[in-house]
């Protein structure tokens, strides 16, 4: 079956400190393989996406993400996160979403 | 030129109710999708539309679950006889034909069964 998993459901951060979301997925077809987020009150947006080439990705506001094809995952990071990063990340692989991780940055 | 959107934004009703949530994508999208956005559960994919294509619908929870899409364009996501558990966020999204490319979402309709 298809699924991805998304290991932290709430994680809270400092200002300055690095993030890092875990995201592992089972799929049988071509990896299409996306992070969108949902800052509060707002749509969800993409934030990075990775089809093919470079495993390494960068998306907006300094987040990057490493496709590693043999542990099945895409984890998200970012070195310093702000506090304008407090929203709600998703992990997805075409259309199958994970069950999100809500991030709170404290000011 | 507008983004996706959808309505009602919200919608409230009593238990055995049918309700229409209704979906414009944005002009051009070939592809269009309807999730369940429940707390604590993520989003849950329902149903999936590309071009002429027979719609994938094997997200949807149940047969009182049904969606069309008309022309190629707006969808309808119908919920037949509804029940508490169907409260949720329902969101609909669209994207260019290519499996690469990112979806846009709308603003998403709260339905609320009471």
């Amino acid at each position: 079956a298809q699924s991805v998993s998304q290991h932290n459901h709430h994680v809270i951060l400092s200002e300055a400190a690095s993030l890092e979301l875990g995201c592992n997925y089972s799929y049988g077809g071509t990896v299409n393989l996306f992070w969108y987020v949902q800052y509060p009150g707002q749509h969800l947006q993409l934030l990075l996406k990775y089809f093919s080439g470079d495993p390494l990705v960068k998306g907006i506001k300094g987040f990057e993400a490493e496709f590693i094809k043999s542990k099945f995952s895409f984890n998200l990071r970012k070195p310093s996160v702000q506090w304008s990063d407090t929203a709600e990340y998703f992990c997805a692989v075409t259309h199958i979403f994970g069950t999100g991780t809500r991030l709170k940055v404290l000011a | 030129g507008a983004g996706v959107s959808q309505s009602p934004s919200n919608k409230v009703t009593e238990k055995g109710k049918d309700v229409e949530l209704r979906c414009d994508p944005i002009s051009g999208h070939t592809a269009l999708y309807w999730y369940r956005q429940s707390l604590g559960q993520g989003l849950e994919f329902l149903i999936y539309f590309q071009g002429n294509s027979a719609p994938d619908k094997s997200g949807l929870p149940s047969d009182r679950f049904s969606a069309e899409r008309t022309g190629g364009s707006v969808s309808t996501l119908t919920i037949q006889r509804t029940q508490q558990e169907d409260s949720a966020v329902y969101l609909c999204a669209s994207k260019a034909r290519a499996d690469y490319n990112e979806q846009f979402f709308g603003p998403g309709t709260r339905l609320t069964v009471l």
